[in-house]
């Protein structure tokens, strides 16, 4: 298994262009998470989602979207990049509930700059 | 402002001594516990975790001790390795409320040689 993928590792956007971050797992994990971490910082939740069709907002959802339609991709959308949103973002996922399956595991992150 | 999140709170310890790294978490009503490692660069790693009916659980050369009196959390390390320099953050969570990490700020291990 792969684990939890993210692409791409970094990007410099201008402010008002958008984009997607991907992640993709291959675990068969129904919940998946998008989080961000500004310099120095913990981790901060975006968007989360608990199986395909079904998402929702986290702590820090403002100029954000996700979409879950397959239980391995879960995509985060930027509509109009803004400097605040300069950060790293990781995409997690874990199985379910009881036995350990609340463990969240971690992609290796997007590094996002914008100017 | 954005400088004052890059002093993380750090740690010096000797290569072979034990670390304690200690953590203060917000909610009474979390009943799930967990410590990450994060490596320069990576993803946070998942290092060990407790649940609040417990009161201390360990791994291998790791022990996690929790506090729900005064809602503190503790990670142990025994032999510290250099390997062991990283950040290392705390995140609780809730059964009722979809096992939403909440991170805490973090702790930079350094082990000296």
């Amino acid at each position: 298994n792969a684990g939890v993928t993210q692409t791409p590792k970094f990007r410099i956007l201008k402010i008002g262009q958008s984009m997607t971050l991907q992640c993709t797992q291959d675990m068969n994990h129904n919940y998946m998470y998008w989080y961000r971490q500004d310099p120095g910082m913990g981790l901060k939740l975006i968007y989360y989602s608990v199986g395909a069709g079904i998402t929702d907002k986290g702590e820090v959802p403002n100029g954000y979207n996700v979409s879950r339609s397959t239980t391995e991709d879960f995509p985060l959308r930027l509509e109009l990049a803004a400097p605040s949103q300069t950060s790293v973002y990781f995409c997690a996922s874990r199985p379910g509930t009881g036995g350990g399956k609340e463990t969240q595991y971690f992609g290796p992150g997007t590094r996002l700059l914008v100017l | 402002g954005e400088s004052v999140g890059l002093h993380l709170p750090t740690l010096s310890v000797q290569e072979g001594d034990n670390s304690i790294i200690n953590c203060a978490y917000s909610n009474s009503a979390s009943d799930y516990f967990i410590w990450y490692k994060q490596e320069s660069g990576k993803g946070p790693q998942f290092i060990i975790d407790i649940r609040s009916n417990m009161d201390k659980r360990q791994g291998q050369r790791v022990t996690v001790l929790l506090n729900k009196t005064v809602k503190h959390l503790s990670l142990q390390i025994a032999a510290t390795q250099p390997g062991d320099s990283a950040v290392y953050f705390c995140a609780e969570a809730r059964r009722d409320s979809s096992y939403k990490l909440i991170f805490g700020s973090g702790t930079r291990l350094l082990v000296r040689p």
